[in-house]
């Protein structure tokens, strides 16, 4: 099945540091990739849409120069964070399809702590 | 109003029953629905997708889809405490399937 590789697993870092967090599609070429955040008990939200070779599609009340993504190939995406701040601290979950009628599948997330 | 929405639970039931997740969702253009499984401090994986009205079996799992009373609910059957996880239903947003809108996640308990 698809398989979807994020790294790294846990990062924290001191307040208004950048952090980037990788995503990859290891058996698989995504020209889509979905980037969630899920705070503590609460839902996954849909940050961004990225898309191989152009600019990422963001969700409403995401700030785009706060969280900047590349998606360079058809097999990663990275999310950097810039200038982190503590309510950044979340748990960072990317996901991509290995095909136009397929379901998502997810990385195994990124729990970021902001110091 | 939620665009998707699930009782959090938690939901108990003992070993060997029949575990009934429900989730209802706002949108009648929603073409594509999800169950996904998230153990505490992981990632979400796919248990089972369903696209069109009625029931689809897949092992110990049975989806069923009610696009009418804009209804989806999940049955585990001969539960497990393995099966003790938090489950998200996802519905699509939008054409395709490019976006999922997730619920908040029933929690489910398993005793043995």
């Amino acid at each position: 099945g698809a398989v979807v590789s994020q790294h790294p697993s846990r990062v924290i870092c001191k307040s208004g540091t950048s952090v980037k967090i990788e995503c990859r599609s290891l058996d698989f070429q995504a020209t889509t990739m979905f980037w969630y955040r899920q705070f503590p008990k609460q839902s996954l939200m849909l940050m961004a849409t990225s898309n191989e070779g152009s600019k990422a599609t963001y969700e409403q009340g995401v700030e785009k120069d706060k969280f900047l993504i590349n998606h360079a190939s058809l097999t990663l995406s990275t999310l950097t964070v810039t200038s982190a701040h503590p309510e950044d601290s979340s748990f960072y979950i990317c996901s991509a399809r290995d095909g136009e009628d397929s379901p998502l599948h997810f990385g195994n997330g990124t729990r970021l702590t902001v110091t | 109003q939620k665009e998707v929405e699930q009782n959090s639970g938690p939901l108990s039931v003992p070993e060997g029953a029949i575990a009934s997740l429900n989730c209802t969702y706002s949108d009648r253009g929603s073409q594509s629905f999800f169950w996904y499984r998230q153990y505490s401090g992981k990632s979400p994986e796919l248990i089972m997708f369903i696209y069109s009205n009625g029931d689809k079996e897949d092992g110990r799992f049975t989806a069923q889809l009610n696009k009418a009373s804009q209804y989806v609910s999940l049955l585990i059957r001969d539960s497990q405490p393995s099966d003790s996880a938090t489950y998200l239903c996802a519905v699509n947003k939008g054409t395709g399937f490019q976006k999922l809108v997730f619920g908040t996640g029933t929690r489910l308990l398993v005793s043995p």
